[in-house]
């Protein structure tokens, strides 16, 4: 069945520096990968998503990058703040006007000041 | 515009009762989903409605079951509860389109089973 794994659980990075999340997925009609930042007690949101026609997405201090081939893709922040601390979700699904998502187990980032 | 509402925002059960959760989806939105959150599963997907017909199941026992109403109003039951069913719920909403997009989330009901 469709699975996606997502490393690393937690994460601790100081103010500034970058932070690398990484998704592996198993559906290979999968072509639709979207990442959500949850802050603690708020609602899961979507911060960033990618299509499988293009490898790279960035949007100021995010970046998404996808290989088909290897089936993973990995979420960067660069100069990390305070604000960007929060639990982190990547997502596989096959886009063809199905909303089955399948979310891996996210990642919780912490920015030390 | 507004947001995703769902009710009850918290309660409490005991073990075998039974559960109902509502879910209004943004204006227009005819796709609802819903997710069962636990610390360490990440987001669990549960099922998804368009148009008062299901579209896709997760995993789940037969003891989770939804509805759609005509409204796109969506209900989530989970009948005969376990201490396991302990867990956020939360239900999403998006715009229905050719492509798969933004999934619009509540804030969830926080159920709690003793």
């Amino acid at each position: 069945g469709e699975n996606v794994e997502q490393h690393p659980s937690t994460l601790s990075v100081q103010e500034g520096d970058s932070a690398v999340i990484k998704c592996t997925y198993s559906d290979s009609a999968s072509n639709y990968f979207p990442w959500y930042k949850q802050e603690l007690g708020k609602r899961p949101q979507l911060i960033i998503d990618i299509r499988s026609n293009v490898g790279e997405k960035k949007d100021q201090r995010i970046a998404v990058t996808l290989n088909k081939t290897a089936k993973h893709f990995s979420l960067h922040i660069t100069e990390t703040q305070p604000e960007d601390s929060a639990v982190y979700f990547c997502a596989a699904i096959q886009s063809s006007g199905t909303y089955k998502y399948i979310f891996g187990t996210g990642t919780r980032l912490k920015v030390l000041a | 515009k507004a947001g995703v509402t769902q009710t009850p925002r918290y309660l409490i059960k005991t073990r075998g009762q039974q559960v109902t959760l509502s879910c209004s989806p943004i204006s227009g939105h005819r796709s609802v989903s819903w997710y069962q959150q636990t610390p360490g599963q990440g987001l669990q997907f549960l099922f998804e409605y368009f148009s008062e017909t299901q579209r896709n199941k997760g995993n789940f026992p037969g003891r989770f079951s939804g509805r759609q109403f005509s409204n796109s109003r969506s209900e989530m039951n989970v009948s005969t509860l376990e201490l396991g069913d302990s867990a956020l719920y939360l239900c999403a909403s998006t715009a229905s389109g050719r492509d798969t997009g933004e999934l619009f989330f509540g804030e969830g009901s926080r159920l709690t089973v003793l």
